[in-house]
């Protein structure tokens, strides 16, 4: 049982290029997450998703962008990559909206952005 | 709004040494408590949680009790290890955050054989 995977693990970017995170998970949840991690500033909410087809915006989504055409992949987009969204990404997800349940989370991917 | 707040890091400590990292949470609503764990270079593991007052959640040595009357869920170990050094993160959950983790700024534990 892989749990939640994302790809790749690491990447570094030059400033105005693009690429998309690929978040997967086979536990059949719901609900899916995108956090970015930085030193001193613990996990800040990206974007999210309640279910296939439906994104919103975190704490800090500016310059992200998401989709969720199927139900157990959570994409990220970086439009066009600017040095301050160098960090390490984590996706997680949720099996329901209930206060019972925690996150499983991937293993993360280290962008920079040069 | 809901907000957790713990101890600031790091914390060193010498091994078979007790721990406690304090964690403290407003909350509109019921909350549940979570404590994760991060491991060099790895994702957030869940370590414990506690669904309502009183509870003690507990694994692989850790403990944290779900404290109402002081709005805390601390971590405590009573004898730590090498392989125990990692940073720990406090959150919440209620019903009415939309189903989101709320998480505190996470606590950078080293233990020194």
């Amino acid at each position: 049982n892989a749990g939640v995977t994302q790809t790749p693990k690491f990447r570094v970017l030059k400033t105005g290029q693009s690429m998309t995170l690929l978040c997967a998970q086979d536990m059949n949840h719901e609900y899916m997450y995108w956090y970015r991690q930085d030193p001193g500033m613990g996990l800040r909410l990206i974007h999210y998703s309640v279910g296939e087809g439906t994104t919103a915006k975190g704490e800090v989504p500016d310059g992200y962008n998401v989709s969720r055409l199927k139900k157990q992949n959570f994409l990220l987009g970086l439009e066009s990559a600017a040095p301050s969204q160098t960090s390490v990404y984590f996706c997680a997800s949720s099996s329901d909206r209930g206060r019972l349940s925690g996150y499983t989370f991937g293993s993360g991917t280290r962008l920079t952005v040069v | 709004g809901n907000s957790v707040t713990q101890m600031e890091g790091p914390v060193t400590l010498s091994e078979e040494a007790f721990l406690t990292i304090n964690c403290t949470y407003t909350a509109t609503g019921y909350p549940s408590l979570f404590w994760y764990v991060q491991y060099p270079g790895e994702g957030l593991q869940l370590l414990l949680k506690a669904t309502k007052a009183d509870d003690k959640g507990s694994n692989k040595g850790f403990e944290a009790t779900y404290r109402k009357e002081t709005t805390s869920f601390h971590l405590e170990k009573g004898s730590v290890q090498v392989s125990d050094s990692a940073v720990y993160f406090c959150a919440l959950r209620v019903e009415t955050s939309g189903s989101r983790l709320t998480f505190g700024e996470g606590t950078q534990l080293t233990v020194n054989p």
